[in-house]
């Protein structure tokens, strides 16, 4: 069964530092891999979708790589905002199969 | 406006009684789905349809039901027999296999 986590829970920068998220799975038989924002008592927002034949993917101040054979994602955001802060989400799709696999989330807090 | 509605946005119910939360889409996507989400976990999912009038169970199904009887439409009853059912309840589609996830702002319910 597929294991997603997200490590740490939470985390707090002051405003302008590089955020890094991490995302890791177990089983590397996935078709892609997606990031997702959830803010406060809302429904969750696609920020990128990686393909298993990718390495990364960008938009705007977002980056996210891709290393499926070691089974770990990591969501890079430059520059870091107040408006950033909110819960971040990772969730893999495998092969064959429509169920995603959601980790718990990591909770950013950007301080101005 | 394409979007997906999910009503009512707070719901408060009594054990014993059964509870119908609404999912209406005008993506005009063929996958739907339910999810469940607790604090810190990852989303688990209860039913998804793939195509109208058809419908399967998810990782958590027992003390749900839905249907599927039109493509924009996709409501989740919250039986008496679930155990648990105080959460935030988010509602999903996706236009094709492998594409990515778009979420309403879900329900939250809670049962005393």
């Amino acid at each position: 069964k597929q294991e997603v986590t997200q490590i740490p829970a939470a985390l707090s920068v002051p405003e302008g530092e590089n955020l890094v998220l991490n995302c890791s799975f177990t089983d590397s038989a996935i078709y892609n891999l997606q990031w997702f924002r959830q803010d406060p008592g809302k429904g969750l927002t696609s920020l990128l979708l990686i393909q298993s034949s990718q390495r990364e993917q960008t938009s705007g101040r977002l980056n996210a790589s891709l290393d499926k054979s070691s089974g770990r994602s990591t969501l890079y955001i430059a520059a870091s905002q107040p408006g950033d802060s909110a819960t971040y989400l990772c969730a893999v799709e495998p092969v064959n199969d429509y169920k995603l696999s959601f980790g718990a989330g990591t909770t950013v807090t950007v301080r101005a | 406006d394409g979007g997906i509605t999910q009503s009512p946005k707070y719901l408060f119910r009594k054990e014993g009684q059964n509870v119908t939360l609404s999912c209406e889409q005008n993506l005009n996507h063929d996958a739907m789905y339910w999810y469940r989400q607790d604090p810190g976990q990852g989303l688990r999912l209860i039913y998804y349809s793939q195509i109208v009038n058809d419908f399967q169970k998810g990782d958590i199904a027992e003390g749900y039901s839905v249907s599927r009887e039109k493509k924009e439409s996709f409501p989740l009853t919250v039986t008496s027999a679930q155990k648990n059912p105080t959460a935030f309840y988010l509602c999903a589609t996706q236009d094709s296999a492998y594409s990515p996830l778009h979420f309403g702002n879900g329900t939250r319910l809670t049962v005393t």
